[in-house]
């Protein structure tokens, strides 16, 4: 079965400060990998698909099929990033579920 | 708001008493998944449907829980005899197939107490 692992609960920097949230997973085949954000008394929404290789409010997330991950990055982290981030992946195109990571807390502190 | 809405958005209920949620997706979307999320674990998979058909259900599902969607718009999802290791943050989600790689747009959520 897959599974995606977040190692980090919680990920406090400064505003300004690069920011890495990492992402592995594991599954044999090739899946879709997503991240998701929950914003403070918000619903989860998504933030990025590697699919769309686009970059989103300054994140980037490249997936790496030799490590199995799928790192979520920013160069510069601004304190309206704080949220909550979960690493996200379908099997294959023809599968639908998501299986999520437990989750990394980001915080930016002025 | 057009997104995806849930009722209610929050339950305590008493251990051993049914409860029932309601998911209302965006309009045109034909898929509906249900997931749980416990405190400090993401999202899990519980059931999906294809407009009324249910296509899947995972081994989180157990016998006491039972999902509808009767004509292929809105869903409940029933559980029966709650216990404590119910309570949690249930999550509809709904999307269209062929449609942005299949996004998933996420409603509010309903959180379950079971005293």
């Amino acid at each position: 079965a897959q599974r995606v692992t977040q190692p980090e609960k919680l990920l406090s920097v400064f505003k300004g400060a690069p920011v890495e949230l990492k992402c592995n997973y594991s599954y044999s085949g090739s899946p879709e990998l997503f991240w998701y954000v929950q914003y403070s008394r918000q619903r989860l929404q998504l933030l990025l698909r590697h699919i769309s290789r686009e970059s989103i409010k300054g994140f980037t997330a490249d997936l790496n099929k030799g490590e199995t991950s799928f790192h979520l990055k920013k160069p510069f982290a601004q304190e309206e990033d704080s949220a909550m981030y979960y690493c996200a992946l379908i099997p294959n195109s023809g599968y639908s579920t998501l299986t999520f990571g437990k989750g990394t807390m980001l915080l930016v502190s002025p | 708001d057009t997104g995806v809405s849930q009722n209610p958005r929050h339950k305590i209920t008493k251990r051993g008493q049914n409860v029932t949620f309601r998911c209302d997706p965006i309009s045109e979307h034909n898929r509906l998944y249900w997931y749980r999320q416990t405190l400090g674990q993401g999202p899990e998979f519980l059931t999906y449907f294809q407009n009324e058909a249910q296509l899947e259900k995972s081994r989180l599902l157990s016998d006491r829980f039972s999902a509808e969607r009767p004509k292929g718009s809105f869903s409940t999802l029933e559980i029966q005899r709650t216990e404590q290791g119910d309570s949690a943050m249930y999550l509809c989600a709904s999307s269209l197939v062929g449609r942005s790689y299949n996004e998933q747009f996420f409603g509010p959520g309903t959180r379950l107490t079971v005293l």
